[in-house]
């Protein structure tokens, strides 16, 4: 069964500063999701992964995939407030389309002080 | 463009009883999905369905049934509320076939049971 660890759980950091959150999962996928929780609102797709070494990049967020690791980072770039949410990680259950089952990381709440 | 609306967005329940919570999805999505989100502890699949009239359970399924009798819409129900499930339920929906297809969130709904 997948597991799928995030850290930190918790970020707090500066306007302006870089840094990376990690996503380790326990089994072998070649797919590997991120989304965005802003504060009491829904989840929102940020980036599909799909396979070994697939970056992506929207703004001051990059993800990457390395499915031999069972890692994916999300790097953020000169962070800005408006980053502030909570990110989460996700894999999918299955070994193939269709029956989409994720698992998801418990998620890190980054937070940006101006 | 609704997307994935769920209703009701908050609720109150005494221990033991029950109530339906409704999600509608706008896309012709094939498959829904039923989550929990607790704190510390990501979300976590509750029940899914991979077409109309069909349904499956998820990692927590117990305590909870759903129905899935039309395409556009997934139903979950709590016949005995108990404390433990007090929590904040999303249903998320995806087009599910290929690899590229993340899960569409709706916005939550809120329970609390006293």
């Amino acid at each position: 069964e997948l597991k799928v660890e995030q850290n930190p759980l918790f970020l707090s950091m500066q306007e302006g500063k870089n840094y990376t959150i990690y996503c380790n999962y326990s089994t072998t996928s070649d797919r590997l999701y991120w989304y965005r929780q802003d504060p009491g609102k829904s989840l929102e797709s940020l980036f599909v992964l799909l396979s070994n070494g697939a970056v992506k990049q929207e703004g001051r967020l990059m993800a990457s995939l390395d499915t031999k690791a069972r890692l994916s980072t999300l790097h953020i770039t000169a962070a800005v407030h408006d980053l502030s949410a909570t990110y989460f990680c996700a894999g999918p259950r299955g070994s193939s389309g269709g029956y989409q089952k994720v698992t998801f990381g418990t998620g890190t709440k980054l937070q940006v002080i101006p | 463009n609704a997307g994935v609306t769920q209703t009701p967005k908050f609720r109150v329940l005494k221990t033991g009883q029950s109530m339906t919570l409704l999600c509608a999805q706008d896309m012709n999505h094939e498959y829904m999905y039923w989550y929990r989100q607790d704190p510390g502890m990501g979300l976590r699949l509750i029940h899914y369905s991979v077409g109309e009239g069909t349904t499956a359970k998820g990692e927590v399924p117990d305590g909870y049934n759903v129905s899935r009798l039309k395409k556009q819409n997934f139903l979950l129900g709590l016949e005995s509320a108990a404390p433990s499930q007090t929590s904040v339920y999303f249903c998320a929906s995806s087009q599910g076939q290929g690899w590229n297809s993340p899960l569409h969130f709706g916005n939550g709904t809120r329970l609390t049971v006293t």
